[in-house]
């Protein structure tokens, strides 16, 4: 099975810098998402990580530790419309192809 | 532009009453999902066609089917509706091989069960 652990809810300043951490337990391990998500809406994709490492886009950065199942999600010169849920999705290989399994998501509400 | 495409995006059923809601894409994806998610919960996936091939999770009650007619399209049938079942239902697509398999996610249909 697998275990994905990230903080129930976090509060930022407007312009700040954040950083939300997701820690897992899985095998068959085959990469590392993170999705945001609006009340009410669809997970969009926000990153992808299969190696170690940090992988940049714009004001989204998310960095991988394979051997300390650990990743964060970095988000820089927070604005208002960043407040959402981020999720944290790992890819598990299985014998009928890859599964994702989400983690509960970090509540981020951006303050002035 | 492409897209992930859910009809309707809010439902209403009673208690019992079969009911059909529909997903569609235009990006060509050989794998097509469907999750569920209830409030302030994590997307539960239910089953995902790996092309023609139907893979149930194991822990998916068997009120819940689903049908993929051809590529565009999937159904998810929830053949008598509990108070338990309301929930957003989120389908997804991916693409194998080649890129990163990312899922994309259509805008949900919200199901309330009265």
């Amino acid at each position: 099975g697998q275990n994905i652990d990230q903080p129930t809810e976090m509060t930022a300043t407007e312009g700040a810098i954040v950083q939300i951490n997701c820690t897992y337990q899985t095998s068959g391990f085959n990469g590392l998402f993170w999705y945001q998500q609006h009340a009410g809406e669809a997970p969009t994709f926000l990153s992808y990580n299969v190696l170690d490492g940090l992988e940049e886009k714009g004001r989204f950065s998310s960095f991988l530790s394979r051997s300390k199942g650990y990743s964060y999600l970095l988000l820089k010169e927070l604005q208002m419309k960043d407040s959402a849920s981020y999720l944290c999705a790992v890819r598990q290989y299985t014998g009928g192809g890859n599964k994702l399994t989400f983690g509960t998501g970090t509540q981020l509400k951006v303050e002035l | 532009d492409a897209m992930v495409i859910q009809n309707p995006r809010y439902q209403v059923t009673q208690f019992g009453k079969p009911v059909t809601l529909s997903c569609s894409q235009t990006l060509n994806h050989n794998v097509m999902y469907w999750y569920q998610q209830k409030s302030s919960q994590a997307p539960k996936l239910l089953f995902h066609y790996y092309d023609k091939d139907f893979n149930n999770e194991a822990d998916t009650p068997d009120n819940f089917q689903s049908r993929r007619p051809n590529t565009s399209f999937c159904f998810l049938d929830i053949r008598s509706p509990g108070l338990g079942d309301a929930a957003m239902y989120l389908c997804a697509t991916s693409k194998t091989s080649g890129d990163t398999e990312t899922q994309y996610f259509g805008p949900g249909t919200r199901l309330l069960v009265l």
